[in-house]
């Protein structure tokens, strides 16, 4: 057990809908990020979070958005689902402490099923 | 811009046999690496990281890798592999400023029992 925590584990849905991923980062880590998995693209980072603001970007598609609170848990929007959506979404989370050594522990991960 | 290569992305081995899963990275400052393992169903697990100091690092399992810097890699190496080695091998670079991490696109690995 990696201490993030992400829900829901399965979540299946049709094209077109929108749908909100969750994930609590373990405890005294500050950066929260988001990755998508799927078996055509592999494991592509989407976007990462830092105490609050966006911190850095990956090939996320402007029909997702994420944020994080100020209690340090982050969620992720997907809008507009298409089937090419379906893939496993994983939260990591690290201290994001600058210039440190940064290790990313990975949650158990949400699958999304788009219909 | 930082990149990383997996060279194998299928290795089929029987058990007890050794194990070597290439990674290279292209970037030109300081880095920090890392090992992961993604077995069947489950997330990402940090296998072994390598930040400084000797450049031999060993792992969870049985697992170790080492730093070649003239050569831009970090082998995972494991000298006899179990059915339970069963995963897919994600290898990891990171600039030392920690802002952007770059996963290779894995090396799944089947052992025969």
């Amino acid at each position: 057990d990696s201490g993030v925590t992400q829900t829901p584990k399965h979540l299946i849905t049709a094209t077109g809908q929108r749908v909100t991923l969750r994930c609590s980062p373990r405890s005294g880590d500050l950066s929260v990020y988001w990755y998508q998995q799927s078996l055509d693209q592999g494991l592509q980072f989407l976007i990462q979070y830092y105490n609050g603001e966006e911190r850095a970007k990956g090939n996320i598609l402007e029909r997702f958005s994420a944020q994080q609170f100020p209690d340090l848990h982050s969620e992720l929007n997907l809008s507009s689902l298409e089937l090419g959506d379906s893939a496993l979404y994983f939260c990591a989370s690290s201290s994001g402490q600058v210039g440190l050594t940064d290790t990313q522990y990975f949650g158990p991960g949400t699958r999304l099923t788009v219909l | 811009a930082q990149s990383v290569s997996q060279h194998n992305h299928h290795v089929i081995l029987s058990e007890a046999a050794s194990l070597e899963l290439g990674c290279n990275y292209s970037y030109g400052g300081t880095v920090n690496l890392f090992w992961y393992v993604q077995y069947p169903g489950q997330h990402l697990q940090l296998l072994l990281k390598y930040f400084s100091g000797d450049p031999l690092v060993k792992g969870i399992k049985g697992f170790e890798a080492e730093f070649i810097k003239s050569k831009f890699s970090f082998n995972l190496r494991k000298p006899s592999v179990q059915w339970s080695d069963t995963a897919e091998y994600f290898c990891a670079v990171q600039n030392t400023g920690g802002f952007k991490t770059i996963f290779g696109a894995g090396t799944r690995l089947f052992v025969k029992a």
